[in-house]
């Protein structure tokens, strides 16, 4: 099954970029979606298809990706985006498409 | 507005199912797959699979497979997930999820239901 590696943890002062990765096989050839997490709360998405954003996220977030990695940048970090993070892509095989996150990057604001 | 507004929390034995459902509204049920996705304490995300209201038609996680079914009823706009067997590894916040295609993401998320399995 198709495997998504994420750095376990991202830190970052107020004010600066966080650059959250995802590694896969091929990823810049799949529609990479991204979601963030906060304690006790549900997924929320915030970037699709590799780079779009639903209504109401801010400019702020971005998603880019190329070869084997997929990136969510966050710029102008403030307090309120710390939270976990998650990349996911849907594997195709067959008639279905599976779908996969990976493990999570925990953003924390110094 | 678009919501998804899933059962409540679930205490459950070993070796017995749970069926958690997830009822839709705002939106046209049949045109979103409805998604399941569980997290054990402290963990990430998993997807378990998922279904299309249109058609009936699922897809589930090979992990899943063989313990888990999921269904739909078209009428009263609402999706289920029925999870058997249990163990202490299924206790988790089982959340669903809309999504209208494979470019779209998940978009929506239903509140979460807690599922403990304890003797």
């Amino acid at each position: 099954s198709y495997v998504l590696t994420q750095p376990p943890s991202v830190s970052v002062a107020p004010g600066q970029t966080a650059r959250i990765t995802c590694g896969g096989n091929y990823i810049g050839s799949r529609s990479v979606h991204w979601y963030q997490q906060k304690p006790g709360q549900a997924p929320v998405l915030v970037v699709y298809d590799d780079s779009d954003r639903p209504s109401g996220i801010p400019e702020r977030f971005s998603g880019s990706h190329s070869g084997n990695t997929a990136t969510l940048t966050i710029s102008r970090v403030e307090a309120g985006d710390e939270a976990d993070y998650y990349c996911q892509v849907g594997d195709s095989s067959g008639d279905h498409t599976y779908w996969v996150f990976g493990g999570g990057t925990k953003l924390t604001v110094l | 507005q678009v919501q998804l507004v899933q059962s409540g929390a679930e205490v459950k034995r070993p070796g017995a199912s749970v069926k958690v459902s997830c009822k839709a509204s705002g939106y046209t049920f049949i045109n979103y797959y409805i998604h399941w996705v569980r997290q054990a304490p402290g963990q990430g995300l998993e997807c378990m699979g998922w279904i299309n209201p249109r058609s009936g038609d699922t897809s589930y996680a090979q992990k899943f497979q063989g313990r888990v079914t999921m269904t739909r009823d078209t009428s009263i706009n609402t999706a289920y997930m029925e999870l058997s067997s249990l163990t202490s590894d299924d206790t988790a916040v089982y959340y669903c999820a809309r999504r209208a295609d494979y470019y779209y993401g998940m978009d929506v998320w239903g509140q979460g239901t807690t599922v403990t399995v304890s003797s």
